[in-house]
């Protein structure tokens, strides 16, 4: 099964940008990289998702290595809210989701 | 426009009693899925239901547990004679259709077990 590898944790400094990496060098050509994000006593929150090419929407931007081996989401602009664990998941069938253990970000004012 | 919703929020069962998790998926949506997220882990998936129809139950414990989806009313997660290692979140997510598409999460059941 194709696995994703991210680091422990993160940290930045409110209104700077944030660049997460995922490592996935065994990814298959028809899994998707889904990013999904999880505050505090909540469940997950969808981020963004994609295949091949660089994805933006209005939460975040998604790069995408040319070989798909690694992906970087990007947080243009850090708030006090966006401290979270982020996870980066590869849709290996169509609906099973495998969550790792994520990069815990932390947001310094 | 509602999102997923679980209750309850917090449960505590003793040890041997039957535990019942309830799960209304967003407005239009008929695909359901249940994770288990031991403290400090990532979601595990359990299964995944389609109106009356179970797809994928390839993470769900093999005794003691079960789930449906019935055509009217919420999504159930049953567990039967729960043991201390059942204490966990288990969170629900729903989509509109399947494959990649994204999956909208509950906030999870807290269930602890004495």
């Amino acid at each position: 099964d194709a696995k994703t590898t991210q680091p422990n944790s993160m940290e930045s400094n409110e209104e700077e940008p944030v660049h997460l990496p995922c490592n996935h060098s065994t990814i298959s050509g028809t899994d998707y990289i889904h990013w999904y994000r999880q505050l505090p006593s909540q469940g997950p929150e969808y981020v963004i998702h994609g295949l091949t090419s660089n994805v933006n929407n209005r939460m975040a931007s998604l790069a995408i290595a040319e070989d798909r081996k690694s992906s970087t989401l990007i947080l243009h602009r850090a708030t006090l809210r966006d401290a979270a664990v982020y996870y980066c998941i590869l849709r290996e069938r169509n609906n099973d989701m495998r969550f790792g253990a994520g990069t815990r970000l932390t947001v310094k004012p | 426009n509602a999102g997923v919703m679980q209750n309850p929020r917090h449960l505590v069962r003793r040890r041997g009693q039957e535990a019942r998790l309830r799960c209304s998926p967003m407005k239009g949506h008929s695909h359901v899925y249940w994770y288990r997220q031991l403290p400090e882990e990532g979601l595990k998936f359990m299964v995944y239901l389609q109106k009356e129809n179970i797809i994928d139950e390839s993470g769900m414990p093999k005794e003691r547990f079960s789930a449906e989806f019935p055509k009217e009313g919420p999504s159930i997660l049953r567990i039967q004679q729960v043991v201390r290692g059942d204490s966990a979140a288990y969170f629900c997510a729903s989509s509109q259709t399947g494959g990649p598409q994204p999956q909208h999460f509950g906030d999870g059941t807290r269930l602890s077990i004495l």
